[in-house]
């Protein structure tokens, strides 16, 4: 059974540093990936999303990173704001021959302050 | 509209109300999902629904029953629901087919209130 972890939980940054959460997985064996921001007591909207053949996604100020091989994927955040505080969330598609329903980490709460 | 749209926003029903959650996507996507977001708790898939795969999370109790009369919409039957169940019930759509990438949008949630 797939297990996907994020570190950390909760994160505190002033304005202006660069930032990167952190999505583990357990079973290598993946379609793809997909990053999601979730503001308070809304839907999830999504960021970025990586396949399995690619090793980076760029939008923006994020950039997201995959290693299959280590089950590890990170969120890169250039350049941080009061804005982009809200949780981070990635979610694992199993590859081909499972089915495609992904698996949820638990999320990354950033808080950045001015 | 476009995207994925949810009502309605909020509810505060009573344990022995009978409520139905709607679902609509504008995005011609094939699969549908019902997921429940609880305080502190990983998000739950509940349901889905598409043309390849019916998914029933076996823990999710009978008080809740879905239907999907199209691949548009998606609804959300309540009946004598539990103070526990209160919580955001988010609805997503992706494209499910072979070569195709799954990416998922959700709607905005509706959050429930038991009492």
């Amino acid at each position: 059974k797939q297990e996907v972890t994020q570190i950390p939980a909760a994160l505190s940054v002033p304005e202006g540093e660069n930032l990167v959460l952190n999505c583990s997985f357990t079973d290598s064996a993946i379609y793809n990936l997909q990053w999601f921001r979730q503001d308070p007591g809304k839907g999830l909207t999504s960021l970025l999303l990586i396949q399995s053949s690619q090793r980076e996604q760029t939008s923006g100020r994020l950039n997201a990173s995959l290693d299959k091989s280590s089950g590890r994927s990170t969120l890169y955040i250039a350049a941080s704001q009061p804005g982009d505080s809200a949780t981070y969330l990635c979610a694992v598609r199993p590859g081909a021959g499972g089915s495609y329903i992904p698996t949820f980490g638990r999320g990354t709460s950033l808080i950045v302050h001015p | 509209e476009t995207g994925v749209t949810q009502t309605p926003r909020h509810l505060v029903m009573g344990m022995t109300n009978k409520k139905s959650l709607k679902c609509e996507q504008h995005l011609g996507h094939n699969a549908m999902y019902w997921y429940k977001q609880s305080a502190k708790k990983p998000l739950e898939l509940m349901f889905v629904y598409s043309l390849e795969e019916r998914v029933e999370n076996n823990s999710v109790p009978s008080r809740f029953s879905p239907e999907c009369p199209n691949s548009s919409h998606l609804f959300l039957h309540l009946h004598t629901l539990q103070p526990e169940d209160s919580a955001l019930y988010l609805c997503a759509s992706s494209q499910a087919r072979t070569g195709a990438k799954y990416e998922q949008y959700f709607g905005p949630g509706t959050r429930l209130t038991v009492t």
